[in-house]
């Protein structure tokens, strides 16, 4: 049972325009979201969090949206640019305790110019 | 500026073989965790730590073993490893536990 889902294993968005990303949850617990950035051979990096009080969190070209009726989530990001293709992946944890992150399957994103 | 640091990059085994994988954080924090990712899937928790001396059971912890005897260091081991066990494993620490995690560059095991 996949506690957090990205139903899409790839995106294809052409240079300059919106990237949005989606992601679901079955977890009411989760109250902490993140999403990661992943280049090959690299290990995943932080890209922006947002807690289940909030239903936006902005920095600079991205932007997560939380709808917590829906268990859904999703990341912006405007413009897109080359250096965006990547794997996303989308985490959640329960604030309390230690951060034991459920990650999604990720996204493979890229972007053409 | 390492952050995290993990040892070795790649590793062949064969079945039944045993090994420690280690994880080495400059950062000072708190927690650490091992994670495995398989193709097509997301990460999954193995073992995680909330400081020196502590360890506690993630995910998926079955074959695994785990000590945090250094407040820097996490190590993750494979007693007799198995042929399932062919994986990406990635190493991660974070100050607290409502921030960020930050990731290793990997360890691809392959079980043969």
């Amino acid at each position: 049972d996949q506690q957090v889902k990205q139903n899409s294993p790839s995106l294809s968005v052409q240079e300059g325009r919106i990237s949005i990303l989606n992601c679901d949850y079955t977890n009411s617990m989760f109250d902490y979201f993140l999403w990661y950035k992943k280049y090959p051979a690299e290990g995943p990096t932080f890209l922006i969090s947002i807690s289940s009080i909030k239903d936006k969190n902005e920095d600079g070209r991205f932007t997560v949206f939380l709808n917590k009726s829906a268990k859904h989530l999703s990341l912006h990001i405007v413009p897109s640019q080359p250096g965006d293709s990547a794997v996303y992946f989308c985490a959640a944890s329960e604030i309390q305790g230690a951060q034991k992150l459920v990650f999604g399957q990720g996204t493979r994103l890229t972007i053409n110019p | 500026n390492a952050g995290v640091t993990q040892t070795p990059k790649f590793r062949v085994l064969k079945t039944g073989q045993s090994m420690t994988l280690l994880c080495a954080q400059d950062m000072n924090h708190e927690y650490m965790y091992w994670y495995r990712q398989d193709p097509g899937m997301g990460l999954r928790l193995i073992h995680y730590s909330v400081g020196e001396g502590t360890t506690a059971k993630g995910e998926v912890p079955d074959g695994y073993n785990v000590s945090r005897l250094k407040k820097q260091n996490f190590l993750l081991g494979l007693e007799s490893a198995a042929p399932s066990q062919t994986s990406v494993y990635f190493c991660a620490s974070s100050l607290f536990s409502n921030q960020p995690q930050h990731f290793g560059d990997g360890t691809r095991l392959s079980i043969l």
